[in-house]
């Protein structure tokens, strides 16, 4: 069974471009996270979504950041204008319905912001 | 200036070993622990699982001991392998089945095992 499939997996731009960072959870999962690890920060929750809806944007940094959901086999998570603090590895992770259940990661993507 | 980033606990044990990573989790209202191991260069890879209505789970090689009235929970990894050294990390459940499924994550554990 294919995973949680994020996309790209490496991503190097110059400051001040727009980023958009792609993420397919696995199929019937119904919530959905976006995740930044750091060496300073560890990992971090930015938002996660259930059945396509925002439930919490808390930890979304700044307006820079945006995350959408279209529909339940695609997420985006988009960063404009970048900047280079905002270099880290982003995850997504899925889970199916309801509580007590494991979030099943994808491989991340490395961003690298020049 | 300098760049102060997080230091995680490490654990080093020779190859058939049996190794013990803990956790001191956050909340008492949590119900649901999760233990993850991190190799470099992908995502956080699920371990093994324990609701709060047990205190031992038990899979291949793992077992999860979750103490609820000092709130520590611990992996143990029996005949510890070259291929078992990662980044562990545990995560718990705070808000039960209205929670959608959000974790709350430890810093992790760096486990290096030597042949």
């Amino acid at each position: 069974d294919a995973g949680v499939i994020q996309s790209p997996r490496h991503e190097v731009t110059e400051m001040g471009q727009e980023v958009t960072l792609r993420c397919k959870p696995i199929s019937g999962h119904n919530s959905l996270f976006w995740y930044r690890q750091t060496m300073m920060r560890g990992l971090e929750l930015l938002i996660y979504f259930n059945n396509n809806v925002p439930i919490d944007d808390s930890g979304m940094p700044e307006d820079r950041f945006s995350a959408k959901m279209p529909n339940a086999s695609f997420s985006t998570l988009k960063i404009q204008p970048s900047e280079p603090r905002d270099s880290a590895v982003y995850f997504c992770a899925s889970s199916p319905q309801g509580g007590n259940q494991p979030q099943h990661f994808g491989d991340g993507t490395r961003l690298s912001i020049l | 200036g300098e760049s102060v980033g997080l230091h995680l606990p490490t654990l080093s044990v020779q190859e058939g070993d049996n190794s013990i990573i803990n956790c001191a989790y956050s909340n008492s209202a949590s119900d649901y622990f999760i233990w993850y191991k991190q190799e470099s260069g992908k995502g956080p890879q699920f371990i093994i699982d324990i609701r709060s209505n047990m205190d031992k789970r038990q899979g291949q090689r793992v077992t999860v001991l979750l103490n609820k009235t000092v709130k520590h929970l611990s992996l143990q990894i029996a005949a510890t392998q070259p291929g078992d050294s990662a980044v562990y990390f545990c995560a718990e459940n705070i808000g039960g089945g209205t929670s959608y499924g959000k974790l709350t994550f430890g810093q992790g554990t760096i486990l290096t095992v030597h042949p």
